[in-house]
């Protein structure tokens, strides 16, 4: 019952350094997204992808590129991180022919900029 | 979009009914409304979505008034492990996920 999977759990960048998220979902979901959640706030979308092969960007997408890789996985790559990009980034999917939309998030990467 | 608005904060004591109230007074034809509880360091679960009247499932009630400009949560016979963060969005269709705005949710406090 792995649901979705996000690797790395922790990670701390310097200032200009790149990383890669890692997501991969084993629901068969078409859609997937990525969030981010600064302290006391909800949740920001950043990228979803509505099915393999297409990605749009959501309400804060600069400094941030993804990638669709297949339908399971969904990546979220900073070029050069920034101290504003401290965060805590969630990844999620959902299917939007089913009963409800409920999406199902993953246990999320706590990011730290310095 | 529509906004929504619900108690930043709320306190209960186990074993009571709680009622968590969200105002959206700008809802669309199309809308649905969402709830989702958050526990610390943890990413969001689905509660429960409805549309109109009532809706049940295993862990909570949600009541949509006629006019659909409010919603309740209802959570039955809260316990210590209900203490989370709760949000209620709103939005077009049932797939909306990528359009949801999710505010700051409302902080739900279980006392012994």
């Amino acid at each position: 019952n792995a649901g979705v999977t996000q690797t790395p759990k922790f990670q701390v960048l310097k200032t200009g350094q790149s990383m890669t998220l890692q997501c991969a979902q084993d629901m068969n979901h078409n859609s997937m997204y990525w969030y981010r959640q600064d302290p006391g706030m909800g949740l920001r979308l950043i990228y979803y992808s509505a099915s393999e092969g297409t990605t749009d960007k959501g309400e804060v997408p600069n400094g941030y590129n993804v990638s669709r890789l297949n339908k399971r996985e969904f990546s979220l790559r900073l070029e050069s991180a920034a101290p504003s990009q401290t965060s805590v980034y969630f990844c999620a999917s959902s299917e939007p022919t089913g009963l409800n939309t409920e999406a199902f998030f993953g246990q999320g990467t706590r990011l730290t900029v310095v | 979009l529509a906004k929504t608005t619900q108690p930043i904060s709320m306190d209960s004591y186990e074993g009571q009914e709680v009622n968590i109230t969200c105002s959206h007074n700008n809802i669309a034809t199309n809308d649905y409304i969402t709830w989702y509880q958050q526990f610390p360091s943890q990413g969001p679960r689905f509660i429960i979505q409805g549309y109109k009247t009532k809706v049940t499932n295993e862990v909570a009630s949600l009541f949509i008034p006629a006019d659909r400009k409010s919603s309740t949560l209802s959570l039955p016979r809260v316990s210590l492990s209900d203490t989370a963060v709760y949000y209620c969005l709103v939005g077009p269709g049932r797939d909306s996920n990528y359009q949801l705005i999710w505010g700051a949710g409302t902080k739900l406090i279980i006392k012994p």
